[in-house]
């Protein structure tokens, strides 16, 4: 079955420690994103991409970077972990429109980072 | 800019009482209009959607109507169960100038009890 990927699914790790979170959708989505979810549940978007080698920033500045090389394959990279970068992430990824689903948005089940 | 607000929460209701989530939205456009549900320990699954004004979105008991008089798209459900417990997010994309990028609300936590 068609879906989108999240490992790990939960990360403890040292202050200052480089960190890569995986993301892989299987849908052949040409649009994918990351956000990050407050213990207060908002969601902001902090990284997406539109296609293979382009990415943006999001509406929230993130000290995380992101790279797409290929079109099932999204990750977000912190390269130096502090406890600010405590949170949920959420990968996100997108087709084109249709009436029955929209635009097909289908989230990974997360990956919870506590960096102590 | 476009924006989405939700009611505060948390709600916590009894298992068949109904439910109103309100959403409003602010967008620069005609906006397409979603609501999403998130389990305990899981990403976001999209509940139901309107795409046009007065459009009904439906989906496991829940209705949702696109008023764009008063730019709102408030979640109800006549009785709700227990296995509705979650937190729900209103969203809206605008495609003429966010493409397919959705805003979201800043979620509601509903707590149905037995």
């Amino acid at each position: 079955e068609a879906d989108i990927y999240q490992t790990p699914r939960y990360l403890v790790i040292g202050t200052g420690k480089k960190i890569t979170l995986e993301c892989s959708q299987t849908m052949g989505h040409d649009k994918m994103y990351w956000y990050q979810q407050d213990p207060g549940m908002e969601l902001h978007l902090i990284h997406y991409s539109y296609g293979v080698n382009s990415t943006e920033k999001g509406d929230l500045s993130s000290e995380s970077t992101v790279s797409r090389i290929r079109t099932e394959h999204f990750p977000l990279t912190l390269e130096s972990a502090r406890p600010s970068h405590t949170s949920q992430y959420l990968c996100a990824s997108s087709g084109s429109w249709s009436e029955n689903r929209g635009y097909g948005y289908t989230f990974g089940s997360g990956t919870r980072l506590t960096v102590v | 800019g476009n924006s989405v607000t939700q009611m505060e929460g948390p709600v916590t209701l009894s298992e068949e009482a109904f439910l109103t989530i309100n959403c409003t939205y602010t967008a620069t456009g005609y906006p397409s209009l979603f609501w999403y549900v998130q389990y305990p320990g899981e990403g976001l699954q999209l509940l139901l959607k309107a795409t046009k004004a007065d459009d009904k979105g439906s989906n496991k008991g829940f209705e949702a109507t696109y008023r764009k008089e008063t730019t709102s798209f408030h979640l109800e459900k006549g009785s709700v169960q227990v296995s509705d417990s979650a937190v729900y997010f209103c969203a809206l994309s605008l495609m003429e100038t966010s493409g397919s990028r959705l805003t979201f609300g800043e979620g509601t936590q509903l707590t149905v009890n037995p």
